[in-house]
């Protein structure tokens, strides 16, 4: 596609329950990142990927958060047992100059866990 | 934890005038980018430093590296209506390729 895809844009869930947030990418981009975002404050990194393999997960906050990109391309955030601090904008982005190239946003997964 | 510190939180101006907002680090970095984002949207990348540079410019767009004093600021020229948003420094340090961050400054150009 033209540009990095996050579906949904919206979830509203409630709490304990099971969560999946989509990603696809930039064609071609080998890099993805997931951030996440809470009101006025800077992303907060959670993880990224290089191909299929999880480069750096450091960024997880517990082990409830879980993400996979099998085929190097879309990759999916799973979160279980969703707690309301959950409740944030989940951002995808996706770079073709790996390490050190711009990323390129998604325009977010609203997630709101009541 | 965010490794960039940004101020100000807030700047207000008026259309013309110019804009600075400053960032801090704490530790080495490989490169240092910003990123703006309007509200309720992605973040869209306006211009990449590395460690080895001072200075670069694109068209209003002027961002400095002093890494003996672990910061960098952008300067935003002639500001428009338009440039109101949320400006982000992020930066990845020696060892690690991840992206991490700034606080962010509100922009708000009034017309």
């Amino acid at each position: 596609g033209a540009g990095v895809s996050q579906t949904p844009s919206n979830k509203v869930t409630e709490k304990g329950k099971y969560v999946e947030l989509r990603c696809d990418p930039i064609s071609g981009h080998t890099a993805l990142y997931w951030y996440r975002q809470s009101l006025g404050q800077g992303p907060e990194f959670l993880i990224y990927f290089q191909g299929t393999g999880a480069a750096d997960d450091s960024g997880l906050p517990n082990d409830r958060f879980f993400a996979v990109r099998p085929e190097g391309s879309v990759s999916t955030l799973k979160i279980q047992r969703t707690e309301r601090g959950d409740s944030a904008v989940y951002l995808c982005a996706s770079s073709l100059t790996w390490p050190t190239g711009e990323l390129f946003f998604g325009e977010g997964s609203r997630l709101t866990v009541l | 934890s965010q490794q960039g510190e940004e101020d100000p939180q807030a700047l207000s101006i008026q259309e013309g005038e110019n804009a600075t907002m400053n960032c801090s680090y704490k530790t080495s970095i490989n490169n240092l980018q910003w990123y703006r984002q309007n509200s309720g949207r992605g973040l869209v990348h306006l211009i990449l430093i590395r460690s080895n540079e001072r200075e670069k410019h694109s068209g209003r767009l002027r961002v400095t590296l002093d890494t003996s004093k672990k910061s960098s600021s952008l300067l935003i020229t002639a500001s428009r209506a338009a440039d109101t948003a949320s400006y982000f420094c992020a930066m990845t340090t020696s060892g690690t390729y991840k992206y991490i961050f700034g606080t962010g400054t509100r922009l708000k150009v009034l017309a």
